[in-house]
């Protein structure tokens, strides 16, 4: 357990609907990361927050967007959603982002299915 | 960051060692080699990472070479729970770097009775 939780573990939506994936990193992780993983597209890093601001962009699509809130957790939000969209989403958490002794520790993931 | 190289699968017998090799012949001076593994769509776990010199934990080894142009995972006496794909990742570690990691094809590790 690597102490950064997801809900929800599985979402089963239709085609141009909207979802929301939420993430509560380890106790005292101040970044948060959200990685999408499709089968034929692997690991794929899109976006991080540290301590509430956006820092970093991958290849996020313009229809995702998240934030990360004043407790510190973080949510994903995707919208007009495409069967293309079908992934695990996985949430991560670090504490120093900038520090040698850095770290990610990654969530359990959300499944996400699109029909 | 550098990209990294690693053969697509290997097998390796329980109880054995099993080395994982990774090339990364771009690796900058202030990149840190990370290891990586994923089980079955689980959350990718963190196992090991360094800088240049040799790394040992309670899971594994890391062996960097003195050129710092490849790196080898050692999983001592390796069981069938480590059946999964391991990522070898190079990154940047400092003050202005925002660490996003990016992952690999890796290898799949299959470990057999």
């Amino acid at each position: 357990d690597s102490g950064v939780t997801q809900t929800p573990k599985h979402l089963i939506t239709a085609t141009g609907q909207r979802v929301t994936l939420r993430c509560s990193p380890r106790s005292g992780d101040l970044s948060v990361y959200w990685y999408q993983q499709s089968l034929d597209q692997g690991l794929q890093f899109l976006i991080q927050y540290y301590n509430g601001e956006e820092r970093a962009k991958g290849n996020i699509l313009e229809r995702f967007s998240a934030q990360q809130f004043p407790d510190l957790h973080s949510e994903l939000n995707l919208s007009s959603l495409e069967l293309g969209d079908s992934a695990l989403y996985f949430c991560a958490s670090s504490p120093h982002p900038g520090l040698d002794t850095d770290t990610q520790y990654f969530g359990p993931g959300t499944r996400l299915t699109v029909l | 960051d550098a990209k990294t190289t690693q053969p697509p699968s290997m097998d390796c017998a329980e109880g054995r060692a099993a080395n994982l090799p990774c090339n990364h012949s771009t690796i900058s001076g202030n990149e840190y080699v990370y290891w990586y593994r994923q089980i079955h769509s689980q959350g990718p776990q963190y196992i090991i990472h360094g800088l240049k010199n040799n790394e040992t934990n309670e899971m594994a080894s890391l062996i960097i070479t003195e050129d710092r142009k490849s790196s080898t995972l050692i999983l001592p006496h390796a069981t069938l729970r480590d059946t999964a794909v391991y990522y070898c990742i190079v990154r940047v570690v400092g003050f202005d770097s925002w660490g996003k990691f990016q992952f690999g094809a890796g290898t799949q590790v299959v470990v057999t009775p």
